[in-house]
């Protein structure tokens, strides 16, 4: 069974920039989360999808961060402008219910804002 | 606030040696909790999954137990070897699914 899929790996932008992720979640997991790691601390969870649907965005920064998953399966989280303190790993991870909702991530995203 | 704590946040022991990492919450009511090993510049890694209704899951030399009346969870490793070197995390699901991570343990296993 193939992981949790994200793309790109790296990304360096500049203040102001724009920048978006993607992610392709494990094949049949209804539920996707977008979670923001910033160096040393535990991940936060910025917006969770119920198939194309938002469950919580409760600590997205709506201002700047906007995310979707139109079709319930790929979703992307854009960025727009950057700040210095968006730079961050950003991790997509996925669940179901009939595995309990166990969380499955991918590698994650490194941005670095400059 | 709904919080999760893990004390120590660096841990180092020599090679072969039993130990037990620790997490503490604020809320017993919880969905269920969740240990992730993460590796330097890598994503995280699912261990183990205990749910509300159970007192722990074990997978090879690891065990986790669960207890909400004391708001505790541990993870035992037994016979630790150089390849368990990681930060480990805890994380909980207050209430519903959604995750609540502890800033997580960095242990150093020293051959």
């Amino acid at each position: 069974e193939a992981g949790v899929a994200q793309s790109p790996r790296y990304k360096i932008i500049e203040k102001r920039q724009s920048v978006a992720f993607w992610c392709n979640p494990i094949s049949g997991h209804a539920t996707l989360y977008w979670y923001q790691q910033i160096l040393g601390q535990g991940p936060k969870l910025l917006i969770q999808f119920q198939n194309n649907g938002v469950v919580d965005d409760s600590q997205l920064p709506k201002d700047r961060f906007s995310a979707e998953r139109l079709k319930g399966v790929d979703s992307t989280l854009k960025i727009q402008p950057a700040k210095l303190e968006d730079s961050a790993v950003y991790l997509c991870a996925s669940s179901s219910y009939t595995s309990g909702y166990e969380q499955y991530f991918g590698p994650g995203t490194r941005l670095t804002v400059t | 606030k709904q919080e999760v704590t893990q004390i120590p946040a660096a841990l180092s022991v020599p090679e072969g040696e039993n130990l037990v990492l620790n997490c503490s919450f604020t809320d017993s009511a919880i969905y269920n909790l969740q240990w992730f090993r993460q590796d330097p510049g890598k994503g995280l890694t699912s261990l183990l999954l205990i749910q509300s209704s159970q007192r722990e899951q074990t997978s090879g030399r690891l065990n986790a137990s669960l207890d909400k009346s004391s708001g505790r969870s541990t993870l035992y490793i037994a016979a630790s070897q150089p390849g368990d070197s990681a930060t480990y995390l805890c994380a909980v699901a207050f209430g519903n699914e959604k995750l609540t991570f502890g800033t997580g343990t960095r242990l150093t296993i020293i051959p």
